[in-house]
């Protein structure tokens, strides 16, 4: 299966814990977009990296959460101390190319739960 | 302040006749526009999609109508089947990779 990989699926931490959430893109994407989904709502925009690169990280709390996507291996979700409202489900997407408009593929999620 | 707009929670359809999913938005800057299809535990599945220069885009059993002057997009299935049965999402962009998703619509198709 060459789609998007999210790992793990689910994952529960308690108040205060760091969560690390994986991506790998599409064979061949090296374009990778994090969305969050809080229940009930749309898929919200956090953050769009390249390779070794934050392109857009207009969408991500300014604090205890960030992103990178090294030269090596999946792209990294970090949220540090977490709280009850970061519960919710993480969603990467990976693209062939960026900046412009193209369909973007989505991983089956990760969904965050804090205890 | 929300910037897309799916009203309708959820919609229950029988099997072999039209479902109707729609979207309105409020900002003029979106200019192409998706529909995706999600089922419990996966991540959305891309549909179709139209651009602004477009008023209507046809693929199978799904074709996407995007009324500008409305600000409206919506999407038709016909003839609806069970396996249609999913959460719909529009996303909306004004042209960047920066996704504006509305709350998504919840389909059952009727056997």
């Amino acid at each position: 299966n060459a789609g998007v990989m999210q790992n793990p699926r689910h994952l529960v931490r308690r108040r205060g814990q760091e969560a690390r959430l994986r991506c790998s893109p599409m064979k061949g994407h090296s374009h990778v977009y994090w969305y969050r989904q809080l229940p009930e709502e749309g898929l919200k925009f956090m953050v769009y990296l390249q390779k070794e690169n934050i392109i857009d990280e207009s969408g991500m709390p300014k604090e205890r959460f960030s992103a990178e996507f090294p030269k090596e291996g999946p792209s990294i979700l970090r949220i540090q101390q977490v709280v009850r409202g970061d519960s919710a489900a993480y969603f990467c997407a990976s693209s062939p190319q960026g900046l412009e408009v193209y369909e973007q593929y989505f991983g089956p999620g990760t969904r965050l739960t804090v205890t | 302040d929300q910037q897309v707009k799916q009203n309708s929670p959820s919609l229950s359809v029988q099997e072999g006749r039209i479902s109707i999913l729609n979207c309105d938005y409020t900002n003029s800057m979106f200019d192409y526009f998706l529909w995706y299809k999600k089922y419990p535990a996966e991540g959305p599945t891309f549909l179709i999609s139209i651009s602004s220069i477009k008023d209507k885009n046809e693929d199978g059993r799904f074709t996407v109508f995007l009324n500008k002057s409305a600000k409206h997009l919506s999407l038709h299935i016909v003839p609806s089947q069970p396996g249609d049965s999913a959460v719909y999402f529009c996303a909306l962009t004004s042209g960047t990779y920066k996704y504006i998703f509305g709350t998504g619509t919840r389909l059952k198709v009727l056997a």
